[in-house]
């Protein structure tokens, strides 16, 4: 059964890069895409981007200027790193696979944005 | 991008409740809509894709429906473990979004 772990800071200031790692166990790394997603606190979910295993990506276009997502298959893991953060960039961060469908989750990491 | 449009953001339904929630896209996405339920302090967890189709393990009181534009996520009795906020999402298209969520309450 696939397994995502992740970390990574957790409280950053304005005009920092958020950066975040997602470690998949249990999964074939190579037959998937692999998605970042965020929920502001109490609000909704917002698709970030997806990669595969050759480094093959799609961003949402409201983001794409300030991320950038990398892919370490030696280690079977996979990076977010969002730059020039602010405080509406304050959101619980998610990983999960995709294959189109988003059928597997990590159990989130809440980065907060703050002077 | 295409605009998921949950038709309301809360309710309140009774235990054995028959319980509707629906889904409205921007424009035509064939049959690529999924639906996820978050409980509090949870990641989202899948529970239909393809419109209707019941991803694995899910109870069998779950069911979708609809095609192109207009969805349907239905409860047939609502038990006290679906407490929790249900998101449809589309995947028809680049970038892929969700309704903004309908909150289900137990009265």
């Amino acid at each position: 059964q696939v397994q995502l772990q992740q970390w990574g800071a957790g409280l950053l200031k304005p005009s920092e890069t958020l950066s975040l790692t997602c470690a998949v166990y249990g999964a074939s790394f190579s037959n998937y895409y692999w998605s970042w997603i965020r929920q502001p606190p109490g609000k909704g979910l917002e698709w970030i981007g997806e990669i595969n295993h050759t480094g093959s990506t799609n961003y949402n276009p409201s983001l794409k200027s300030r991320v950038t997502i990398s892919v370490d298959t030696s280690k079977n893991q996979f990076s977010l790193r969002l730059t020039s953060v602010n405080a509406a960039d304050t959101s619980v961060y998610y990983c999960a696979r995709a294959n189109r469908l988003l059928d597997s989750w990590g159990q989130g990491t809440l980065v907060t944005v703050s002077s | 991008a295409i605009r998921m449009t949950q038709s309301a953001s809360s309710f309140s339904a009774s235990i054995g409740d028959r319980v509707t929630i629906s889904c409205r896209a921007s424009q035509g996405i064939s049959s690529s809509l999924a639906w996820f339920q978050q409980k509090p302090g949870k990641a989202p967890n899948l529970l239909i894709y393809a419109a209707s189709t019941l991803h694995g393990g899910v109870p069998s009181r779950f069911s979708g429906s609809g095609s192109g534009t207009d969805f349907t996520l239905t409860i047939s009795f609502l038990q006290s473990e679906d407490l929790a906020t249900y998101y449809c999402q589309q995947y028809y298209d680049y970038p892929w979004t969700f309704g903004q969520g309908t909150k289900v309450e137990i009265k």
